[in-house]
């Protein structure tokens, strides 16, 4: 079966602007998370959902947000970029919960100049 | 809290054996661990829960002590594909809290 696929592969933003990120989950998992990599602060847990409600969200501030569809399918949203969001945003799918192992997708490299 | 890995990176012939450990200061649930070469998605290698037995298949293993809040990995026999960085996620629920992630182990492999 596919894999986790997320869109855009690679982006580049300018300061100020917002982004939005799609990412289709493996067919059959309810459960999607985000996460931010960067080489400082490695992976990093943003938020995730499970049939279309978020049941978490890790420390980040309120320009982070996402929302899953009821085909299972999630977006996150950044708006007003800073520098220090350049990052390999990575999601994640499972069939729902930390008891299960994750399926990553490739990843979407933003980049804020 | 992000769990600490050890050693931070480490260099073996094909064929050698390592081990690379990940411990937490908070009372756990479950331990992932994963793999991650360079440029392409980590890699789901497999899951230790609170109270089950230790998981393995062919030269890949790992344990979780739970008492100590720590998991080890036990890669036998290295080979080349083996190469990448390693991460432990962490999870203190059973439910979906995301994983927290150790900071990874550079492992390189050399013929």
């Amino acid at each position: 079966k596919a894999g986790v696929t997320q869109t855009p592969r690679y982006l580049i933003k300018t300061r100020g602007q917002q982004v939005t990120l799609s990412c289709s989950p493996i067919s059959g998992h309810r459960s999607v998370s985000w996460y931010q990599q960067t080489p400082g602060q490695g992976l990093q847990f943003l938020f995730e959902y499970f049939s279309e409600t978020q049941r978490n969200k890790g420390n980040f501030p309120g320009r982070f947000s996402g929302r899953q569809f009821s085909n299972s399918r999630s977006e996150m949203n950044v708006s007003t970029l800073e520098l220090g969001d350049s990052a390999l945003y990575l999601c994640a799918s499972n069939d729902g919960g930390d008891i299960y192992g994750y399926t990553f997708g490739s990843g979407t490299r933003l980049t804020v100049v | 809290q992000q769990p600490v890995q050890s050693p931070q990176a480490v260099i073996l012939r094909e064929g050698e054996d390592a081990v690379i450990n990940c411990s937490s200061s908070k009372a756990l649930y479950s331990v992932h661990w994963y793999r991650q070469k360079h440029g392409e998605a980590p890699v789901f290698l497999m899951i230790l829960l609170k109270g089950g037995e230790q998981k393995g298949h062919e030269k890949i293993s790992a344990s979780f002590n739970e008492k100590k809040q720590q998991s080890s990995l036990y890669l036998t026999a290295s080979q080349l594909s083996y190469s990448g960085t390693y991460f432990c996620g962490t999870a203190s629920g059973g439910g979906a809290d995301g994983l927290t992630f150790g900071k990874g182990t550079h492992l390189i492999i050399q013929p």
